[in-house]
């Protein structure tokens, strides 16, 4: 069994500060860990992916997760924000086998101008 | 060149009705997936097919139908449908040994 939580549903930054939006993980298995962002009326697109290699993982839009088992944690962060990053970010997990990937309920990023 | 292409984008009907989503993806893949995303945001996966052979199926109403003429093709059929059907709903499809998906803009289904 898999499951994500994310721990905030809304995280509001001002433009030019840093994010976090924050993840915990249960897998059975060593999981593949990702980060998808849903812009408004769009689809899902991979942000980064952590498949047991390094555990700092940079994305694309200068976002970057840092896989911690010890912590079971796969936070994501950037270190300044833009009114571009509005959007709603999924942490995912695929704990291997047939049942595909599970999705955290969603973080709101909310960039105050 | 769209990697993952869903049609119609948008789809409203009346309940009761009989409708189909097309899913088509270029990109080699031989697994493929259906989610359903709901007025919260949850997703949560339908059916997932590799090879033609149905290989997830969560509790999901058998009024659902996953259809896949070929492998780059998974079509959603849904019979009688009723109002909590609305949602938005993600075609996505993967490589095998691949854990990522890649995934369609979404079908937007209300039923009035």
């Amino acid at each position: 069994a898999q499951s994500v939580t994310q721990l905030d549903s809304h995280v509001s930054v001002s433009e030019g500060t840093p994010v976090l939006l924050r993840c915990n993980y249960s897998s059975s298995y060593s999981p593949s860990l990702f980060w998808y962002v849903q812009h408004p009326n769009k689809g899902l697109q991979l942000l980064l992916k952590y498949t047991s290699a390094a555990t700092l993982v940079k994305g694309i839009n200068g976002f970057e997760a840092e896989f911690k088992k010890s912590e079971t944690s796969f936070h994501l962060t950037k270190p300044s924000a833009h009114m571009s990053d509005a959007a709603e970010y999924f942490c995912v997990v695929n704990g291997g086998g047939a049942d595909g990937l599970t999705f955290g309920k969603g973080t709101h990023l909310i960039i105050q101008p | 060149d769209t990697a993952v292409s869903q049609t119609p984008k948008y789809l409203v009907t009346q309940m009761g009705n009989d409708k189909s989503i097309k899913c088509e993806q270029n990109l080699g893949h031989d697994t493929m997936y259906w989610y359903k995303q709901d007025s919260k945001k949850f997703l949560k996966i339908m059916f997932s097919y590799n090879n033609k052979e149905l290989i997830i199926n969560e509790t999901v109403p058998n009024r659902f139908s996953p259809k896949s003429p070929d492998k780059a093709h998974l079509n959603l059929h849904i019979n009688s449908l009723e109002l909590g059907d609305s949602a938005v709903y993600f075609c996505a499809s993967s490589s095998r040994g691949a854990n990522e998906q890649y995934f369609g803009p979404g079908t937007r289904l209300t039923v009035t």
